[in-house]
């Protein structure tokens, strides 16, 4: 069945680089766009960008700057790494290809 | 970039109650070459993920229960449930997908 597991670091240090790594199952990344998706405790969600099937990228404007997607197709998995966090970065950030979503991981940016 | 904007942000209810929740979106939904809305609905409850409840603004996904109902077209859209149960207590997000990915705000269901 489908699957989306979500890894990393629990906790970033101020001004530092965020890298996550999304491990999915039973689909296909050449076949299905992956999106990161956040969300600050107790705030809504917030799409953060995407890596299409065919490889390409789209990011939310408002992170643009210092937002990278990218995956490694033989691995089944999709990475994320935003540089310059902020405290409010923190969030628990998710994988999904929509339908279906990993359970997040939470990341808090404290010195 | 589309922004959606959903009200009320929160609303009190009773069990087995009608409830209504609104989504507007920046610019039209609808694409004009297959007369689809690319809208969806989520429920996130809490310490969950968001589940995909409504595709194409009023597409039921599979075992989801038949008194979650989406309606509208265009910019405006709506999320009906018939008969509130209290498992229905969360928050309902609305997502366009017209243009990459925006959710809305978020309405939060509590008990009155």
């Amino acid at each position: 069945q489908v699957q989306l597991k979500e890894s990393g670091p629990g906790l970033v240090q101020p001004s530092q680089t965020l890298s996550l790594t999304c491990t999915v199952s039973g689909f296909s990344l050449t076949s299905n766009s992956v999106s990161w998706v956040r969300q600050p405790p107790g705030k809504g969600l917030e799409w953060m960008g995407a890596i299409w099937s065919g490889g390409s990228t789209d990011y939310n404007s408002a992170l643009k700057s210092r937002l990278s997607i990218s995956r490694d197709t033989s691995k089944s998995q999709v990475f994320l790494k935003m540089n310059s966090l902020q405290t409010e970065d923190t969030a628990i950030y998710f994988c999904t290809i929509h339908r279906y979503w990993g359970q997040g991981v939470m990341v808090t940016v404290s010195s | 970039d589309i922004v959606m904007t959903q009200t009320p942000s929160s609303q009190a209810v009773s069990a087995g109650e009608k409830v209504t929740m609104s989504c507007k979106s920046s610019q039209s939904l609808l694409y004009s070459e297959n007369k689809k809305n690319y809208l969806a609905w989520y429920q996130q409850k809490p310490g969950q993920s968001p589940k995909l409840l409504i595709s194409w603004a009023s597409t039921r996904e599979s075992g989801v229960p038949d008194r979650f109902i989406g309606s509208g077209s265009g910019t405006d859209f709506t999320l009906t449930i018939s008969s509130v149960q209290a498992e229905d207590l969360a928050v309902y997000y609305c997502e366009q997908y017209y243009d990459t990915w925006t959710f809305g705000g978020g309405t939060k269901l509590e008990l009155k």
